[in-house]
């Protein structure tokens, strides 16, 4: 079964520091790119950031909110993705997601890698 | 950035319905139009990819179309266990972004 695991969400105070993982197991983790995704309570999805595979050299994008602040790695050979999150800020409180990512192509050489496999989530909440 | 825009933000419809959900693009983004349903406390679940085609698995009374600016979702007969969250998402340029939500409710 296809699935992703998140863990690491916890209570931190502004200005305090996190670390989330995502455990994926049922397919080969080293062949996607990997996405992470979150949601404020009542609110809307926001994407947090990106990290490609190593053929296209693990390199990463961000969302303008937390970019410097957050980083996105990945261990391959433990089918982890990471979330580092610092200088964290009351409306980082959210849901975060992680999520597989897939490629398609609309020909011409044109692709995309969309988001096909969700993990449940793990809660972090950011309050003094 | 992209700004998507879903209308309408509310909808009620009965079982049975056919209804058609609209995303907008504040810029051409081609097909790369993602849509997904969430229902409370859930992930999110991906419905279509490249505007119009069908994720694996996801029933055929769920359609998709358009290109550039304007996207629409269609379920076709509603369904019971269609009542929830629909976002669309935008691939063509980062900061990937989200429309704001369609929630659909039982009339």
């Amino acid at each position: 079964e296809v699935q992703l695991v998140e863990s690491g969400g916890d209570l931190v105070q502004p200005g305090g520091s996190l670390r989330l993982a995502c455990v994926a197991s049922g397919f080969t983790f080293s062949d996607h790119y990997m996405d992470w995704v979150r949601q404020a309570p009542g609110k809307g999805l926001e994407w947090v950031g990106r990290i490609r595979k190593k053929a296209n050299g693990y390199t990463t994008e961000y969302a303008a909110s937390v970019k410097g602040r957050f980083t996105i790695s990945r261990d391959d050979s433990k089918n982890s993705l990471y979330l580092q999150m610092s200088s964290l800020k009351t409306e980082d409180t959210a849901v975060y997601y992680c999520a597989r990512s897939t490629e398609f192509t609309l020909g011409g050489g044109i692709f995309r890698n969309y988001m096909d496999v969700w993990g449940k989530g793990t809660t972090v909440t950011v309050s003094s | 950035d992209i700004q998507l825009t879903q209308s309408p933000p509310f909808l009620s419809a009965f079982v049975g319905d056919r209804v058609t959900i609209t995303c907008r693009a504040s810029q051409g983004i081609s097909t790369f139009l993602t849509w997904y349903q969430q229902k409370p406390g859930k992930a999110p679940k991906v419905l279509m990819y490249a505007a119009s085609t069908l994720q694996s698995g996801v029933p055929s009374r769920f359609s998709g179309d358009g290109s550039g600016t304007e996207f629409t979702l269609t379920i076709s007969s509603l369904q019971p266990e269609d009542f929830a969250t629909y976002y669309c998402q935008q691939l063509n340029s980062y900061p990937y972004t989200f429309g704001q939500g369609t929630k659909l409710e039982i009339k």
